[in-house]
């Protein structure tokens, strides 16, 4: 079926440093990827998505690549700030009838430390 | 502003009472939805609805129920059925019902803690 894994946590970064979240995902057909992020004691907020491969969304500094070659969509940003921490959800969705079809990750959370 | 309301966003309860957490919405949205949020399990749905009068059962609708009487609303009642209600409550809604291209928006979310 349907599923999406992404790189567990929890991952503890300093300020400035890289960032990536692997997100791989098994889908048939041809989904939309997204990643959500939550910040503490809040609901998730849309942070970036991508509908057809190669595609590149971006947002606030992040950036993820729709690779349908590997199946992947992972998460990046150059430079992370302590504003950052917060966890990384990374979704799939098709098209398709009925509303269940939107697949999350089991999210990843992500400290930086100043 | 447009967005989802949840409230309350702290509740506690006692075992073998029935509580209902309230989702509204104001952006005009047909789809909305229920999950269920664990530490290290990501969101698993309980109910969904894409119209008004209608509601379809998710992944783990096993001691809730739902109504959606209006288009704006979509309120959950955890049931004393539910053996393991302890949890993080998300509501969230889309615009048409099929798309895979449209995005979910979240509301802050009702901590429920049973005693």
């Amino acid at each position: 079926g349907d599923s999406v894994t992404q790189m567990e946590g929890p991952v503890t970064l300093s300020e400035e440093a890289f960032l990536t979240i692997n997100c791989t995902y098994t889908a048939t057909g041809y989904p939309s990827l997204f990643w959500y992020v939550q910040y503490p004691g809040e609901g998730l907020q849309l942070l970036l998505k991508a509908t057809k491969a190669d595609d590149k969304g971006s947002n606030k500094g992040f950036e993820a690549t729709y690779r349908k070659e590997t199946t992947s969509f992972h998460l990046e940003k150059g430079s992370v700030q302590v504003s950052d921490s917060a966890v990384y959800f990374c979704a799939l969705r098709k098209g398709q009838t009925g509303a269940n079809n939107l697949f999350f990750g089991t999210g990843t959370r992500l400290t930086v430390i100043p | 502003d447009g967005g989802i309301t949840q409230s309350p966003k702290y509740l506690f309860r006692k075992e073998g009472q029935n509580v209902t957490l309230s989702c509204e919405q104001n952006l005009n949205h047909d789809a909305m939805y229920w999950y269920r949020q664990d530490p290290g399990q990501g969101l698993r749905l309980i109910y969904y609805s894409q119209i008004v009068n209608d509601f379809q059962k998710g992944d783990i609708a096993e001691g809730y129920s739902v109504s959606r009487e209006k288009k704006e609303s979509f309120p959950l009642t955890v049931t004393s059925a539910q053996k393991n209600p302890t949890a993080f409550y998300l509501c969230a809604s889309s615009m048409g019902r099929t798309s895979g291209a449209n995005v979910l928006t979240f509301g802050a979310g009702s901590r429920l803690t049973v005693l």
